[in-house]
């Protein structure tokens, strides 16, 4: 069974800390995503990775960035972390193939205060 | 981009009563339509999914119709009982020719209460 996990189910920042989630999966998956959780407004996507340091932007990039150094770590970075980022944030992954289901992790609920 | 809505955005129905949620979808190049619940506090888990060259899938009491022409697909869920209470997620995905990877688009969620 696939396994994602997320490091933190809660996390309590500050505004202006650099803020990092990490993601790790272990079932040699190529690709792996970002996405945030509001209420009303669905999963939206924030930066996925097809590879060892390849990303590309989601539909809200601004104010994140990432990493993927190992193919199985795939790490969310706040540069600078603020109020309107309090959000549940949820990491997933697929094998090579689009024409499959996504595997989620149990998601990290982050709160900037 | 592609943009998937889904309706109702919430949903109550008796037990034993059936519930339907509709999405619809703005590519006609998508090709993968998954869908997800997630249950309070949990991660979204994939009950069902269909690919562009099957019309109707069964699983259970749960099915999915979709319809290319119409570019909409509906999640039916019968003889409904309390634990299908949760968030359902609508998705759809398109593989770009010579590409390996296609993201899923996501409608906004349904939120079905099943009363007992």
């Amino acid at each position: 069974d696939v396994k994602v996990t997320q490091s933190s189910r809660y996390l309590v920042k500050r505004t202006g800390e650099k803020v990092f989630l990490e993601c790790v999966q272990d079932m040699d998956h190529e690709n792996m995503f970002w996405y945030r959780q509001d209420p009303g407004l669905g999963l939206r996507l924030i930066y996925f990775s097809y590879d060892v340091k390849m990303k590309e932007k989601g539909d809200i990039p601004e104010g994140y960035s990432v990493s993927r150094e190992k193919k199985e770590r795939f790490s969310l970075i706040l540069e600078s972390a603020s109020t309107n980022q309090t959000s549940m944030y949820l990491c997933a992954s697929i094998e090579g193939n689009s024409n499959q289901p996504q595997h989620f992790g149990d998601g990290t609920r982050l709160s900037i205060l | 981009g592609e943009n998937v809505e889904q309706h109702p955005s919430t949903l109550s129905v008796q037990e034993g009563d059936s519930a339907v949620i509709k999405c619809t979808y703005s590519d006609s190049a998508s090709n993968y339509f998954p869908w997800y619940k997630q249950e309070l506090g949990k991660r979204p888990q994939l009950i069902i999914d269909i690919r562009s060259n099957v019309g109707e899938k069964k699983d259970q009491r749960i099915a999915v119709t979709l319809n290319k022409t119409a570019k909409h697909f509906s999640l039916h869920i019968t003889e409904t009982q309390p634990e299908d209470s949760a968030v359902y997620f609508c998705a759809a995905s398109i593989s770009p020719r010579g590409s390996t990877l296609g993201r899923l688009y996501f409608g906004r969620g349904t939120q079905l209460t099943v009363w007992p």
